[in-house]
């Protein structure tokens, strides 16, 4: 059964950038058809979608985000990587590493997500 | 402001059905047959409920169902139990710029 599990800094400062990271089991990231995808939920908000990336390496990004967003893959380590830059009090949220069945989705199964503070 | 417009809340008492609406455009919810919807409980990741419209992953009751009806979609719970009282999102693929994913606002479902 496929399991994703995030880590990464709890806090960052305002203007750095933040890093994250997913860490897949039972199964293997670069099977493929498989897309792998970061959504987030500020504290007492709702679901925003940040990106998506297919085992290929081709990415997808959320207009919004675009300009400050990357996402990769490291097969050798079954992981993959979320890095935002220039971050801002905005920018604080329970990052979520999820499986998309498409590159839009849907999101199954999601990690336990990890909360990111940005202040100084 | 969200992208997809969700009720702020609903409430039923057991046993009974409730409906979640989840309003968009033409070019999300009312172009593609690509709307999710997923159950949050408090401090807990989201769980895939419907997606396609209709469709149920394995191991979601067959109480939790879909549909669709122009730029609405619409998630329907049937015999409600205390356990279902969660949060809930909608989601939709939509084409308005590149690629792009949106969701509701979510809507807190009260089990009474």
């Amino acid at each position: 059964q496929l399991q994703l599990q995030e880590s990464g800094p709890g806090l960052v400062k305002p203007s750095e950038t933040l890093s994250l990271t997913c860490t897949v089991s039972g199964g293997s990231i670069s099977s493929s058809s498989y897309y792998w995808g970061w959504i987030r939920q500020p504290p007492g908000k709702g679901l925003e979608w940040i990106g998506s990336i297919y085992y290929s390496g081709s990415t997808y990004y959320n207009p919004s985000l675009k300009s400050r967003v990357t996402i990769s893959v490291d097969t050798s380590k079954n992981q993959f990587s979320l890095k935002l830059s220039s971050v801002t009090a905005a920018d604080t949220a329970v990052y979520y590493c999820a499986r998309p069945l498409a590159a839009a989705g849907p999101f199954d199964p999601w990690g336990q997500g990890t909360l990111v503070t940005v202040s100084s | 402001q969200s992208a997809l417009t969700q009720p702020a809340s609903v409430s039923g008492s057991p046993g009974q059905s409730i409906t979640i609406s989840c309003t968009g455009t033409s070019s999300d919810v009312g172009g593609y047959n690509y709307v999710s919807w997923y159950q949050q409980h408090p401090g807990k990741a989201p769980k895939l409920m419907i997606y396609e419209v209709s469709n149920r992953p394995s191991g979601v009751p067959d109480r939790f169902s879909g549909s669709k009806s122009g730029n609405t979609a619409s998630l329907t719970i049937s015999g409600l139990q205390a356990e279902d009282e969660a949060d809930y999102y909608c989601s939709s693929y939509t084409s308005s710029s590149t690629l792009d994913v949106v969701f509701g606002g979510g809507t807190k479902l009260t089990v009474l």
